[in-house]
């Protein structure tokens, strides 16, 4: 079957550093999208990975391993905006998005 | 630029009762998804279309029912609601191109308690 695991939940400081992980096993592989989501609201685009290394967008990075079908997003100096859900979804051979429950991040002062 | 518009945004329901929920999006793109997103759960596809005309059940497709007419609407309807149905709904649209990888623009959600 198809599955997605990420922790539920995060708590890290301001100014830190932080790393969510996600591990998944799909029926093929299309690339990988994670999205950010605050609470109440919609899931917005953060970052799209195909091919295997790191991609670096500002404040937010994502890395991917396709033989071990791992990724993981790191931010960097947190802000307090950055509490939210990260949701990682993998796309599969039908290009359907698998969604994960997504990790709470929760940024304290 | 709106983008995508989901109506109504909250709606509480008697359970048997018929409700649409509706999708609009201004950029055309090319496929549309339903998604239902219930707490500890990630976001579930009820049905898609890939392009005016076509539509495709999704993980989570029974008591559900689309329409896709033209580019821009895309209809959720539930025909005899369940309190099961209860849960927040997202419309979504992508250009997907031939790569099928475009990034998913989100509406704001429709939120459903069926009572």
């Amino acid at each position: 079957g198809q599955n997605i695991d990420q922790p539920t939940e995060m708590t890290a400081t301001e100014g830190a550093i932080v790393q969510i992980n996600c591990t998944y096993q799909t029926s093929g592989f299309n690339g990988l999208f994670w999205y950010q989501q605050h609470a109440g609201e919609a899931p917005t685009f953060l970052s799209y990975n195909v091919l295997d290394g790191l991609e670096e967008k500002g404040r937010f990075s994502s890395f991917l391993s396709r033989s071990k079908g791992y990724s993981y997003l790191l931010l960097k100096e947190l802000q307090m905006k950055d509490s939210a859900s990260y949701l990682c979804a993998p796309m599969d051979s039908n290009y359907q998005l698998i969604w994960g429950a997504g990790t709470k991040l929760i940024i304290k002062p | 630029i709106a983008g995508i518009t989901q109506a109504p945004t909250s709606q509480i329901l008697a359970a048997g009762r018929r409700m649409t929920l509706r999708c609009t999006q201004d950029m055309r793109h090319n496929a549309m998804y339903w998604y239902r997103q219930d707490l500890g759960l990630g976001l579930r596809l009820i049905h898609y279309s890939n392009t005016a005309g076509t539509t495709g059940k999704g993980e989570v497709p029974d008591g559900y029912s689309v329409s896709r007419a033209n580019t821009d609407d895309f209809p959720l309807t539930l025909a005899s609601a369940v309190p099961s149905q209860t849960s927040v709904y997202f419309c979504a649209s992508s250009d997907t191109g031939p790569s099928h990888t475009g990034e998913l623009f989100f509406g704001e959600g429709s939120r459903l308690t069926v009572l």
